[in-house]
């Protein structure tokens, strides 16, 4: 069936260090994925977006890359912050006809300063 | 411009009971979607309202309902309550059409805690 994990449930880094925050998926057919960011106590927060016929994005700070051969999704962020301590999650939308939306677990990453 | 507002915050309920929950969304949003947030099943979607109709529909059962006002307010309702339905529940809102995924703003949640 689909699904949408997370490999690692928590990741602490040292402040200033990059980030590498993973996800895997199992359907092939996904269009369009999504890492959210969301802080304690917050709705999830929109990060950036990749869609399938793309294997690297670029924003601020923060990269995502998608691998389909191995149905894998990374989210690097760089010279990460006190204010990137978080959970994250990835999402996979699969557009055929109605929109499905299929979020992953959640990864907690913590900032050590 | 206001945020997305979810009243009440918390809410403590019984088994059998029901509750209904409030979303008002950004001025000028017309999409409302709900979401269902616990520690086991993460963050599933329930349901989209984009000007009074459902447009989307997540695999929830027929205890999980919702609406539209002409407002673009929501509220979603849960009958008949069971103690797996304690959660965070979402609500995000969006101004787009379609696809609007990079443009929905959610709100802080209603804690929802079934006894």
């Amino acid at each position: 069936g689909e699904s949408v994990g997370l490999h690692l449930p928590t990741l602490s880094v040292q402040e200033g260090d990059n980030s590498i925050i993973n996800c895997a998926y199992s359907n092939s057919a996904s269009d369009y994925f999504i890492w959210y960011k969301q802080e304690s106590g917050k709705g999830p927060q929109f990060i950036i977006d990749i869609r399938s016929n793309m294997d690297k994005r670029q924003g601020q700070r923060v990269t995502v890359l998608l691998n389909k051969t191995v149905k894998h999704l990374s989210l690097q962020i760089a010279a990460t912050q006190p204010g990137d301590s978080a959970v994250y999650f990835c999402a996979e939308i699969i557009i055929q006809g109605a929109q499905k939306l299929v979020f992953g677990q959640g990864t907690r990453l913590t900032i050590n300063p | 411009k206001a945020g997305v507002t979810q009243t009440p915050r918390y809410l403590i309920k019984t088994r059998g009971q029901q509750v209904t929950l409030s979303c008002s969304p950004i001025s000028g949003h017309r999409s409302v979607s709900w979401y269902q947030q616990t520690p086991g099943q993460g963050l599933q979607f329930l349901f989209e309202y984009f000007s009074e109709t459902q447009r989307n529909k997540g695999n929830f059962p027929g205890r999980f309902s919702g609406r539209q006002f002409s407002n673009s307010r929501s509220e979603m309702n849960v009958s008949t309550l069971e103690l797996g339905d304690s959660a965070l529940y979402l609500c995000a809102s969006s101004s787009q059409l379609v696809y609007s995924y990079n443009e929905q703003f959610f709100g802080p949640g209603t804690r929802l805690t079934v006894l």
